[in-house]
């Protein structure tokens, strides 16, 4: 089985730096997704991590550390509209695809 | 190009009743996928199809029956509607050769009273 941990809510400013954890337990390891969410909408692919390191694409950049079970998803420039869930992902077993519960980013000015 | 088309996109249903939710993709995709995604609980797998004729369970498959006769639909069914089942229903579609990027349909709101 595995276990998908990441902070349930998190506020930045606008125009800050934020780092958006998420730990994992699983049985093979199969690469990790990030994907953001708007309310009320469908998720929307970011990234896809399956070597260590980070990962960058515009704003944002994504890290995976497989030694550790931990990523990270890190948002540059924050803006208004970067207001979303930011949903931690593995493959896992049987299971193409396991979400954590998802991190709801509040940006404020 | 349409992309991943869920209908309905609003459903109320009776305790008891039945109903089926249909995927449409017209990406020649061969992977499908059913969610459900309830308020602090993320995206849970229903069940998923590898390819035309093919299905399996998820994380969270009871309650639910699916059947991928043709390659671009995906079916998932409610045989009694119960109000556990209320939720939000999500179809995503991924190609096999990029089995990366899973495309999202743009959900369907069901309530059950």
């Amino acid at each position: 089985g595995q276990n998908i941990d990441q902070p349930t809510e998190m506020t930045a400013t606008e125009g800050a730096i934020v780092q958006i954890n998420c730990t994992y337990q699983t049985s093979g390891f199969n690469g990790l997704f990030w994907y953001q969410q708007h309310a009320g909408e469908a998720p929307t692919f970011l990234s896809y991590n399956v070597l260590d390191g980070l990962e960058e694409k515009g704003r944002f950049s994504s890290f995976l550390s497989r030694s550790k079970g931990y990523s990270y998803l890190l948002l540059k420039e924050l803006q208004m509209k970067d207001s979303a869930s930011y949903l931690c992902a593995v493959p896992s077993g049987n299971t193409p695809l396991v979400f954590g519960k998802g991190t709801r980013l509040s940006v404020i000015a | 190009n349409a992309g991943v088309t869920q209908t309905p996109k609003f459903r109320v249903l009776k305790t008891g009743q039945s109903m089926t939710l249909l995927c449409a993709q017209d990406m020649n995709h061969e992977y499908m996928y059913w969610y459900r995604q309830d308020p602090g609980m993320g995206l849970r797998l229903i069940h998923y199809s590898v390819g035309e004729g093919t299905t399996a369970k998820g994380e969270v498959p009871d309650g639910y029956n699916v059947s991928r006769l043709k390659k671009q639909n995906f079916l998932l069914g409610l045989e009694s509607a119960a109000p556990s089942q209320t939720s939000v229903y999500f179809c995503a579609s991924i190609d096999s050769r990029d089995a990366v990027t899973q495309h999202f349909g743009d959900g369907t709101r069901l309530s059950i009273l």
